[in-house]
């Protein structure tokens, strides 16, 4: 099957600072989505982005489907940030079954 | 409010019990899923119905039955079949003919 691979798995932040967080795949897709998981469990959508690039508020994204790969970009960063971070794709031959990085433990210090 | 629920939020059950967690939803969504996650590691696939009365396997499949006789119910039973069944559980769903999934706010299982 399909192989996610995620990077950095461990980042340390101040406050204020910027960072991009990596997803690289496999095979081609036709979903890839991000998400924030935070300390409570809960999984926070916050992309869905197979190809192309989005912007949410201090959030955005980039995915080259033709490179396999897609970025998270976090600016600002808040300690409300803080927690781990998915991408997770589906293979064009499967498109409903996601399959999930080992994801990126984001501590952002006050 | 629509959305996704599940529960218990949390469960403790003795070895060789079988336990039911429920998921439920009113996105009008036709697939549901489940997902478990052990600590430290990204979710994986159990089952999935893409409609009601159907339902495939995942990739962790074994130890583990489900049903889905409404659209708005997929209750999953960890049976004691299940090796190492204490993990944190989540429930998913989607459009038919949209991939973006949603998630509840997961069951955490203790078997001791």
């Amino acid at each position: 099957g399909i192989q996610v691979e995620q990077s950095p798995p461990d980042l340390i932040l101040q406050e204020g600072a910027n960072s991009t967080l990596r997803c690289n795949f496999s095979d081609s897709v036709n979903n890839l989505q991000w998400f924030h998981q935070n300390p409570w469990g809960q999984l926070i959508n916050l992309f869905y982005i197979p190809s192309g690039t989005k912007q949410n508020g201090r959030l955005s994204a980039t995915t080259v489907a033709t490179e396999r790969y897609s970025l998270l970009y976090i600016s600002s960063s808040q300690t409300t940030d803080s927690g781990v971070y998915f991408c997770a794709v589906a293979s064009s031959g499967s498109a409903r079954q996601l399959t999930f990085g080992s994801g990126t433990q984001l501590t952002v210090l006050p | 409010d629509g959305g996704i629920t599940q529960s218990p939020k949390y469960l403790f059950r003795k070895e060789g019990q079988n336990v039911t967690l429920s998921c439920e939803q009113n996105l009008n969504h036709d697939a549901m899923y489940w997902y478990r996650q052990d600590p430290g590691q990204g979710l994986r696939l159990i089952y999935y119905s893409q409609i009601v009365n159907d339902f495939q396997k995942g990739d962790i499949a074994e130890g583990y039955s489900v049903s889905r006789e409404k659209k708005e119910s997929f209750p999953l039973t960890v049976t004691s079949a299940q090796k190492n069944p204490t993990a944190f559980y989540l429930c998913a769903s989607s459009q038919n003919r949209a991939h973006e999934q949603y998630f509840g706010p997961g069951t955490r299982l203790t078997v001791t």
